[in-house]
């Protein structure tokens, strides 16, 4: 079985903050996403990775970073939370054409 | 900008009946199709997969594609109420490794 962990299901951060979300799989995949999800909007990509220290920007890079050092793990990063990145979080990796999903972040910025 | 519509629902079904979800996507270079259940909270989960025309079954779920329509769908039988939940089409963008997903049609299965 497939198994994408992320480090916290819940998270409440002050605007202004850096954050990090991590992602870990446990496959050995070379591909990794990350996503959020708003009702009304779906899921939306942020950025990917092909393979270590590889990234590329989805259809909302704007006010997010990532990092890929290690092949298993995969990290978002908000330099300067606001408010509108309030959201849920998915980070996904990729086995042939499938995407197998971690449980999400639900990040609340006050 | 490749797109994926789903109508958002409700789709109201008594249990037992056939549920049928739709989708279509603009992307004709399009070889794989996805349907993900979503339960409200939870991450998206696959369903099932589908890369040629016709049908593919998997227990109750059948997958649906006609490429020259563009057009793939979902059909639940014998649904229930743990089958209540939005369901996700997604279409891998030919050329990459990603997929667009649609924005999802959520099922309520009534007892």
């Amino acid at each position: 079985d497939v198994k994408v962990t992320q480090s916290s299901r819940y998270l409440v951060k002050r605007t202004g903050e850096k954050v990090f979300l991590e992602c870990v799989q446990d496959m050995d995949h070379e591909n990794m996403f990350w996503y959020r999800q708003d009702p009304g909007l779906g899921l939306r990509l942020i950025y990917f990775s092909y393979d270590v220290k590889m990234k590329e920007k989805g259809d909302i890079p704007e006010g997010y970073s990532v990092s890929r050092e290690k092949k298993e793990r995969f990290s978002l990063i908000l330099e300067s939370a606001s408010t509108n990145q309030t959201s849920m979080y998915l980070c996904a990796s990729r086995a042939t054409d499938t995407q197998y999903f971690g449980p999400g972040t639900r990040l609340t910025v006050l | 900008q490749k797109e994926v519509e789903q109508n958002s629902g409700p789709l109201s079904v008594p249990e037992g009946a056939i549920a049928s979800l739709n989708c279509t996507y603009s992307d004709r270079g399009s070889q794989s199709f996805f349907w993900y259940r979503q339960y409200s909270g939870k991450s998206p989960e696959l369903i099932m997969f589908i890369y040629s025309n016709g049908d593919k079954e998997d227990g109750r779920f059948t997958a649906q594609l006609n490429k020259a329509s563009q057009y793939v769908s979902l059909l639940i039988r014998d649904s229930q109420p743990s089958d209540s939940a939005t369901y996700l089409c997604a279409v891998k963008n030919s050329g990459y490794s990603t997929l667009t997903f649609g924005k999802g049609t959520m099922l309520l299965v009534s007892p």
